[in-house]
């Protein structure tokens, strides 16, 4: 089944540490993004890529960042810099970099403080 | 830049209910809207996408409106039932920046 894969589901982070968090497409979509959710809010963009090896910040870019070193593939690294990093956090991707495509989610990573 | 409101933030119906959920916008230059449905600890999945040339989309028990001149698309889910439950999200495009807006959501509870 063709989908978007996000792992790991729940993932701990100690103070001054990074983390990565995972996220595969196997649905040959060129454009993906990543999204941070906070209780009771709606979608927050922090970068997309449209093309492999491109990407642009989102909305709230600062403390993350990502690579697109493959098509399939677009993981997100935590900073340090991330001063309040527990969300939700979700991949998503679309068939072309248009807006006139619906984004397909993946099942999120909750991310939480130790 | 683009704001997306959904009101009511929850929404509590008896199983059977006819319902609307409303989502207004600011920046009606848009080319399309999106509805989208989340379940609890999950991610989201795309209900309905309606283009700026339509005015309704349908998929089963749901409808979609957009009317861009009055800044608002509502979602209409017929004969609800309680594995309606879920928050839905709505998303507009914003402007040149290319990017989805989402609003906050409206909970949903359907009562058996």
């Amino acid at each position: 089944d063709g989908g978007i894969t996000q792992s790991p589901k729940y993932l701990f982070r100690k103070e001054g540490q990074n983390v990565t968090l995972s996220c595969e497409q196997n649905l040959n979509h060129d454009a993906m993004y990543w999204y941070r959710q906070d209780p009771g809010q709606g979608l927050r963009l922090i970068y997309y890529s449209q093309i492999v090896n491109d990407f642009q910040k989102g909305d709230i870019a600062e403390g993350y960042s990502v690579s697109r070193e493959k098509k399939e593939s677009f993981p997100l690294t935590v900073t340090s810099a991330q001063k309040n990093p527990t969300a939700f956090y979700l991949c998503a991707s679309s068939r072309v970099q248009g807006l006139d495509q619906p984004q397909h989610f993946g099942d999120g990573t909750r991310l939480s403080i130790l | 830049k683009q704001e997306v409101t959904q009101i009511p933030a929850a929404l509590s119906v008896p199983e059977g209910e006819n319902l609307v959920l409303n989502c207004s916008f600011t920046d009606s230059a848009i080319y399309n809207l999106q509805w989208f449905r989340q379940d609890p600890g999950k991610g989201l999945t795309s209900l309905l996408l309606i283009q700026s040339s339509q005015r309704e989309q349908t998929s089963g028990r749901l409808n979609a409106s957009l009317d861009k001149s009055s800044g608002r698309s509502t979602l209409y889910i017929a004969a609800s039932q309680p594995g309606d439950s879920a928050t839905y999200l709505c998303a507009a495009p914003s402007g040149s920046a290319r990017q989805l807006t989402f609003g906050s959501g409206t909970q949903l509870t359907v009562l058996p």
